[in-house]
């Protein structure tokens, strides 16, 4: 069965801190990447990679970047965590047809 | 002018109603097409591919209308488990990225 597992369900941090999300999916897949979603705003792209030590930002990067290292790992890093960064981020690894989404982080910045 | 457009909703019906959902997408090069549910608090999960020629899966039918870029989504003898956030979905053209619709609210009522 399809596998793609977020770190934490829930997280809670200061302002300013360096926060890392983790996401690893057991698919082999190449394509991985990162959302943000936000009530009337859906799903934004954040980064995402389509090979080891390969990124690319997406629609919204700013404050955010990311580390591919091994192929089934993909991390999202908030350099200085800010409340405008309260946010359930979600992370997906791809085929062409299809998505398969971690169950998210919902992140609150305080 | 937004990649994927949705109507947000929230669409309230009563249970057995039917009700149809229209997306469109501005990149007229766009080949793959599909509709995802999310549920309340919970990652998205692949509904149905969309087919040039149309398809259905047991209540649920899918069009394509490629001249309009719009897809729609219909749902028949709507239950209250229908209830859910439906996404639209477009592939890139020229990779593997899947650009998300900000989904269309649905709420079926007994």
């Amino acid at each position: 069965d399809v596998k793609v597992t977020q770190s934490s369900r829930y997280l809670v941090k200061r302002t300013g801190e360096k926060v890392f999300l983790e996401c690893v999916q057991d698919m082999d897949h190449e394509n991985m990447f990162w959302y943000r979603q936000d009530p009337g705003l859906g799903l934004r792209l954040i980064y995402f990679s389509y090979d080891v030590k390969m990124k690319e930002k997406g629609d919204i990067p700013e404050g955010y970047s990311v580390s591919r290292e091994k192929k089934e790992r993909f991390s999202l890093i908030l350099e200085s965590a800010s409340t405008n960064q309260t946010s359930m981020y979600l992370c997906a690894s791809t085929t062409w047809s299809e998505a398969f989404f971690g169950q998210g982080t919902r992140l609150t910045v305080v | 002018r937004k990649e994927v457009e949705q109507d947000p909703g929230p669409f309230n019906v009563p249970e057995g109603a039917t009700v149809a959902f229209n997306c469109t997408y501005s990149n007229s090069a766009s080949q793959s097409f599909f509709w995802y549910r999310q549920d309340c608090r919970k990652e998205p999960k692949l509904l149905m591919s969309v087919y040039s020629s149309g398809n259905e899966d047991g209540r649920f039918t899918a069009q394509l209308n490629r001249a309009s870029q719009y897809i729609s989504l219909l749902i028949r003898d709507s239950k209250l488990s229908d209830s859910a956030t439906y996404l639209c979905v477009v592939n890139t053209p020229t990779s593997d990225k899947l650009i998300f619709g900000t989904g269309t609210r649905l709420q079926v009522f007994p």
